[in-house]
């Protein structure tokens, strides 16, 4: 079971913007980096956000990272039909089990 | 651009040794910049780090798994692997290797996240 908390799903009409929440504690989002990871369907995951807001090079302006306390927040402005896809937050959790952690996972629907 | 491979058995019985490995290339895996990681994801399901080794072979590890869990490097190939002992149904999964960028500031890491990742490899636990 993850430590990291999303909605299971989101969906917004074509041109619209969604949020996708990650929602943590002081031992992961709290004192950490937290990363975003974006999977189409049936392929692997791909580096969306890391560092809170950084972008990978080739990942387009219209994603974008947030965090503030122990949550943090995935926006996609401009939605597309090819955002359709899974979306996973990330970070290290620095508890006694500790480790890399993923949040349970986002399904972005595109109306 | 670096590119990671995954390859080994698709069908494991269970109670036996799955053993996967995953070949680097366009790049060393004696770069100090990486650990080299291990992530699966059961059908249907979410995401779950399995463990990461550096090239000296320095390790963390799920401690979820740790006690099935093994993963080595090879610098001489390029590779690393991983092995996960007493396997069942529940490890049926697609296992991932994947860049891992770890940065630590004093004992503690504080920045995790896992840049290029292999395509997956399907392991079933059947017998």
């Amino acid at each position: 079971q993850s430590v990291l908390t999303q909605p299971p799903s989101v969906s917004a009409a074509p041109g619209q913007k969604v949020t996708i929440s990650c929602s943590g504690s002081s031992s992961n989002i709290g004192n950490n980096y937290v990363s975003w990871y974006q999977q189409l369907p049936g392929t692997a995951p791909k580096l969306l956000i890391y560092e809170n807001n950084k972008r990978p090079s080739g990942i387009p302006d219209r994603f974008s990272g947030s965090k503030s306390g122990t949550s943090a927040t995935l926006g996609i402005t401009g939605l597309q039909t090819g955002d359709e896809a899974d979306y996973y937050c990330g970070t290290w959790d620095s508890s006694l089990s500790a480790g890399h952690v993923f949040g349970t996972g986002t399904k972005v629907t595109v109306l | 651009q670096l590119q990671l491979q995954e390859s080994g058995p698709g069908l494991v019985k269970p109670s036996e040794t799955l053993s996967l490995t995953c070949t680097v290339s366009g790049g060393s895996i004696s770069s100090s910049s990486y650990y080299w990681g291990w992530i699966r994801q059961p059908p249907g399901k979410g995401l779950e780090w399995i463990g990461s080794i550096y090239y000296s072979g320095s390790t963390y590890y799920n401690p979820s798994l740790k006690s099935r869990v093994t993963i080595s490097v090879d610098t001489s190939k390029n590779q690393f692997s991983l092995k996960l002992s007493s396997v069942t149904a529940a490890d049926t999964a697609v296992y991932y290797c994947a860049i891992h960028l770890i940065t630590i500031f004093g004992v503690v890491i504080i920045r995790s996240y896992f840049d290029y990742w292999g395509q997956g490899t399907l392991v079933t636990v059947s017998s």
